[in-house]
């Protein structure tokens, strides 16, 4: 079936501008992560999603950074006012449950002229 | 929080040697999960290791789960071209948030044919 899907695949924006990143989580999965992994780094936890519960957004590194999850499905990561330092891969996954194999997307690469 | 230290930084070797590379941390983690990363790809779950001292094999790809609970080392023996990527160990944080997964920087496989 259908993996975690991502889009943009890149994404190049000037310094102060707003972003909107999406994922399509695997159908049926209740459970939906946000991951930043930096050049040479590993994956930095951001947001976490679970069924209709409140989202844990306790990675995300500053206000300018904002997630939703609409319908329990799609979600949308969006960072306003872009700084260069935000420059990375976007990754999201899913998993069956809250502790499941994460299942990871390709990823948005988000480079911040 | 928790930190996990992953060696070597990189690898270069050639095609049917045997590869080593392993994580330490501090802290004690419950369970250890290791991830391959092609690039322009999101991780994928190789082994996952629930129990200290648990030795698990998945093909050519061997991991163990240390007995301190603070280290997992996994083994590619007869490596080939498609081995090649970035390899990240991971561990959930403990506690009530065991759905944040805390990845290791990662180890970069060449593998020349």
């Amino acid at each position: 079936g259908a993996g975690v899907s991502q889009s943009p695949s890149n994404k190049v924006t000037e310094k102060g501008k707003d972003v909107e990143l999406r994922c399509d989580p695997i159908s049926g999965h209740t459970a939906l992560y946000w991951y930043r992994q930096s050049l040479g780094q590993g994956l930095e936890f951001l947001i976490y999603f679970q069924g209709n519960s409140a989202p844990d957004k306790s990675g995300l590194p500053s206000d300018r950074f904002s997630a939703e999850r609409t319908g329990g499905s799609v979600s949308t990561l969006t960072i306003q006012r872009t700084q260069q330092e935000d420059s990375a891969v976007y990754l999201c996954a899913s998993s069956p449950g809250p502790w499941n194999e994460q299942f990871f997307g390709p990823g948005t690469r988000l480079t911040v002229l | 929080g928790q930190q996990l230290n992953q060696s070597p930084q990189s690898m270069f070797i050639q095609e049917g040697e045997d590869v080593s590379m392993n994580c330490t941390s501090s802290s004690i983690f419950n369970t250890w999960l290791w991830y391959k990363q092609d690039p322009g790809e999101g991780p994928v779950l190789l082994i996952a290791l629930y129990k200290a001292g648990e030795l698990t094999s998945n093909g050519r790809l061997t991991a163990q789960f240390g007995i301190t609970r603070k280290d997992s080392f996994l083994n590619i023996s007869a490596s080939i071209p498609s081995d090649v990527g970035i390899y990240f160990c991971a561990g959930p944080n403990s506690g009530g948030s065991n759905y944040k997964l805390t990845f290791g920087k990662g180890t970069l496989l060449t593998v020349n044919p």
